[in-house]
């Protein structure tokens, strides 16, 4: 299975400030994702991290609030901008690999004040 | 209507006793994957078994097996000789066909008691 990356690992930021999130892979991967786990609850997909282009965001998640890029295909970052206390989450990246299965990074743990 | 359906918020076992932890899921695709997923409390998501629709015996992988029953659409994982390190968020996801997307449940807590 792929090996997988974030940085940092956990954060604790101001409001109104912006913070971004790094994810490595140790192989070429086609499909990476982006995901978000609030408080006890279990885990949401902000978007697809598509390489060269746009990412495809989900419903309820803008491009202006969670700007994504992905300029190869073994990196990719996840922006979480504007922050509020709302935005607290454990943020996750993940990818396809062997087809099949998503296999995740070890998450970045955010606290907004 | 829920792709993913866990009923039990909660679970504890006795350590070295066997568990099962439920998993209902909703599709008319004929071509779907069904995941588990175990997070300790550090955060990270640990892929546990896989199981296809298309597969005829159900996943083993050491001590986690997947009680698939396609008919009643139940996908239930069991964990034989529980140990403490098994404490954790267990999460049932399942992807639909060729569609890239992963539908999660909203997980069951496992609680291994000594």
């Amino acid at each position: 299975s792929a090996v997988i990356s974030q940085k940092p690992s956990r954060d604790i930021c101001q409001r109104g400030t912006s913070l971004t999130i790094q994810c490595q892979v140790d192989s070429q991967v086609t499909m990476m994702f982006w995901y978000r786990q609030q408080p006890g609850q279990s885990l949401t997909l902000i978007a697809t991290a598509n390489q060269g282009s746009e990412a495809t965001y989900e419903s309820g998640f803008v491009i202006d609030k969670f700007p994504i890029s992905r300029p190869n295909l073994t990196f990719s970052t996840l922006t979480v901008s504007n922050m509020s206390p709302e935005d607290s989450s454990i943020y996750l990246c993940s990818v396809l690999s062997r087809g099949e299965t998503q296999y995740f990074g070890p998450g970045t743990r955010l606290l907004v004040l | 209507a829920q792709k993913i359906t866990q009923t039990q918020p909660g679970m504890f076992v006795q350590e070295k006793e066997a568990v099962t932890l439920d998993c209902t899921y909703d599709t008319s695709d004929p071509s779907y994957g069904l995941f588990w997923y175990k997070q300790p409390s550090s955060g990270e998501m640990i892929f546990l078994i896989y199981q296809g629709s298309y597969d005829q015996q159900n996943a083993t992988e050491g001590r986690y097996s997947l009680n698939f029953q396609k008919a009643r659409k139940s996908a239930n994982l069991v964990i034989s000789a529980s140990q403490l390190g098994d404490s954790a968020m267990y999460f049932c996801a399942m992807r639909e066909g060729r569609i890239n997307k992963f539908y999660f449940g909203s997980g069951t807590k496992l609680n291994v008691k000594p």
